[in-house]
């Protein structure tokens, strides 16, 4: 069993949608999860970082994190074509250490 | 301000060949890391430098792969000799010291063994 499972899609919504993107892992031990976004032909660029449970807010993006459930999503409103791209979920035990990947969702937004 | 360089590009070579690759972290950033993803598998954590010591080289899978990180600047990953299941884009990350969460990642340099 993977530490972490992410759906790979492809996600394909129209512009202006609501994405809801998600991961669940099985190692409880994670404490600090982070989402990032990869474009095609170049390397993971950090969006949104979260330590323990809770939520976290930064412009259209939100970050979620259920360590009871030991899931943790992200949200993106008013989608854009430019959103467009390969989001990765991550985790990690400690602080600044090694990251967990899981396999990143395709999106697709329509204009 | 540049990001994180990885050099080559690309990289095709012959199975039983030896292959350098280079990462130039951004400068003042103590933390390196190097990353891979294998076709069809989640990026993977390989090791981690600070400055020129190995803290973390638990991820790397044998012992054909030797990385080194000489004055604590650029790092190199050297495969020897590689093998098929070689193949794969190979990410080199950096960060401060004292905001480790911020990783950057270079552009990836996508090795294919033959």
């Amino acid at each position: 069993q993977k530490e972490v499972e992410q759906d790979p899609g492809p996600l394909s919504v129209p512009e202006g949608a609501i994405v809801s993107l998600n991961c669940t892992y099985s190692n409880s031990a994670f404490q600090y999860f982070m989402w990032y976004r990869q474009y095609s032909r170049k390397g993971p660029e950090l969006l949104m970082y979260t330590y323990s449970s809770g939520n976290k807010e930064d412009g259209r993006f939100t970050a979620q994190v259920d360590k009871s459930s030991k899931y943790i999503s992200l949200f993106i409103r008013d989608s854009q074509p430019s959103d467009s791209a390969t989001y990765l979920c991550a985790m990690s035990m400690e602080y600044g250490n090694k990251l967990v990947f899981g396999a990143g969702t395709i999106l697709r937004v329509k204009s | 301000e540049a990001g994180v360089t990885q050099f080559p590009s690309h990289s095709v070579i012959e199975k039983g060949q030896t292959v350098t690759l280079r990462c130039d972290p951004i400068s003042g950033h103590d933390n390196l890391y190097w990353y891979r993803r294998v076709m069809g598998k989640e990026i993977k954590f390989l090791l981690h430098f600070v400055k020129e010591s190995k803290q973390d080289e638990s991820g790397m899978p044998n012992n054909r792969f030797l990385a080194e990180r000489t004055g604590g600047t650029y790092s190199t990953l050297k495969v020897q000799p590689a093998e098929l299941e070689d193949s794969g884009v190979y990410f080199c990350a950096s960060s401060p010291y004292f905001m480790r969460r911020s990783k950057f990642f270079g552009p990836g340099t996508r090795l294919t063994v033959l």
